[in-house]
């Protein structure tokens, strides 16, 4: 079965600190792939995504992610975290273009200062 | 362009009654989604249109959900009778074929 994985729940960083959150999938094929943001109260905001090409995938707001076919991973990353990243982050995949988007639980980012 | 919209944006009703949830997706998608996030399960997909056509229903958990596509600018998701189990955020969504862009959803409360 079609599945993505978030293994982190919660992540605590503080400001200015790098961050690293975790996402793995596991399909039948390569899946297109994608990180959401949602902070509290509003919809899904897509920060990127990997269709196919270079697996270093520049994002809004400063975001990167990775893609890693051998460890199955999407890995989402930024140097440096400011106050106003805390959210919810999602990973999602899809096996077509545009639908049927299979979520990870989400990790949520508490940012310190 | 307006972006994804959704109405109303806070539903509170009581259990028994009829809740009617709206979205509007952005002109030119021909793929929408109705999703609904709770704590215990996340995000689930309900179901979703292809040109206004029922593609995949197989998330719509049960009989008393229902949703429509009447045109390519608007639909509908309607629970009938509402259940305090129902309570959640709703979400549509709209594709461009690549990618899928999210409303701010319904927080619905059944009491």
């Amino acid at each position: 079965a079609q599945s993505v994985t978030q293994p982190d729940i919660h992540i605590t960083v503080s400001e200015g600190a790098s961050l690293e959150l975790r996402c793995n999938y596991s399909y039948g094929a390569t899946p297109y792939l994608f990180w959401y943001v949602q902070s509290p109260g509003q919809g899904l905001q897509l920060l990127l995504k990997y269709f196919s090409g270079d697996t270093l995938v520049q994002g809004i707001k400063g975001f990167e992610a990775e893609f890693k076919r051998s460890q199955s991973s999407f890995n989402l990353r930024k140097p440096s975290v400011h106050w106003s990243d805390a959210a919810e982050y999602f990973c999602a995949g899809s096996l077509q273009y545009g639908n049927k988007l299979v979520f990870g639980a989400g990790t949520i980012l508490r940012v310190k200062s | 362009d307006a972006g994804v919209i959704q109405s109303p944006r806070h539903e509170v009703t009581e259990m028994g009654q009829e809740v009617t949830l709206r979205c509007k997706p952005i002109s030119g998608h021909d793929y929408l989604f109705w999703y609904r996030q709770t704590m215990m399960r996340g995000l689930e997909l309900l179901i979703y249109f292809n040109n206004n056509v029922p593609i995949d229903d197989s998330g719509m958990p049960e009989d008393r959900f229902s949703a429509k596509m009447p045109n390519a600018s608007f639909s509908t998701l309607k629970i009938q009778p509402s259940e305090p189990r129902d309570s959640a955020v709703y979400f549509c969504a709209s594709s461009d074929r690549e990618t899928q862009y999210f409303g701010p959803g319904t927080r619905l409360l059944v009491l």
